[in-house]
């Protein structure tokens, strides 16, 4: 089973530039969530979404956006890359729950990304 | 969702049992604890959860205080594929709140 697939593993922006990390998962989970993960700490929430056509906003979306059209696909957009932006991106992807038990999220490997 | 807190650091010999506690004073009734580990910059990856009983499976052992303020993580044989950051994570929603976790390095 490949489960999440993100692309590309590896990237240098040049500041102001565009980008769309993408991300995949065959398992046929209705939630899906983007994750930046600085040096040193822990994983913060950007983005999330729980079904086509329905995104959210998390803890840190600014100079991001999502968007949803596939169960599938939820590629993340950086619309003009900033330094703050160095970061690793994680997407992740769980099933609907019929209650509070088993929430557990299925992650990519990671994009590495570095604005310079 | 509570905030959880956890010491940014433990050291563990290879072979032994590797406690790793984590404080949830502020938990409420229906949120659950979560604990995922991420193993050299890879994705998170989950190990274990728990309402108020403890549980156990392959990987892991969960021990819930009664007071549910509190638990621990126990990886019984820590063998050196176990140094990573652990997370433990209360939920009850659609989002996770990662905090640093505990970084486990464990010993040959």
């Amino acid at each position: 089973n490949a489960g999440v697939t993100q692309t590309p593993k590896f990237r240098i922006l040049k500041i102001g530039q565009s980008m769309t990390l993408q991300c995949t998962q065959d398992m046929n989970h209705n939630y899906m969530y983007w994750y930046r993960q600085d040096p040193g700490m822990g994983l913060k929430l950007i983005y999330y979404s729980v079904g086509a056509g329905i995104t959210d906003k998390g803890e840190v979306p600014n100079g991001y956006n999502v968007s949803r059209s596939t169960t599938e696909d939820f590629p993340l957009r950086l619309e003009l890359a900033a330094p703050s932006q160095t970061s690793v991106y994680f997407c992740a992807s769980r099933r609907t729950l019929t209650s509070g038990a088993k929430n557990i999220q299925y992650f990519g490997a990671g994009t590495r990304l570095s604005v310079l | 969702d509570a905030k959880t807190t956890q010491p940014p650091s433990m050291d563990c010999a290879e072979g032994r049992a590797a406690n790793l506690p984590c404080n949830h004073s502020t938990i409420s009734g229906n949120e659950y604890v979560y604990w995922y580990r991420q193993i050299h910059s890879q994705g998170p990856q989950y190990i274990i959860h728990g309402l108020k009983n403890n549980e156990t499976n392959e990987m892991a052992s969960l021990i819930i205080t009664e007071d549910r303020k509190s638990s621990t993580l126990i990886l019984p044989h820590a063998t050196l594929r176990d140094t990573a950051v652990y997370y433990c994570i209360t939920n009850t929603g659609n989002q996770f709140y990662f905090g640093t976790g505990t970084s486990l390095t464990v010993i040959p």
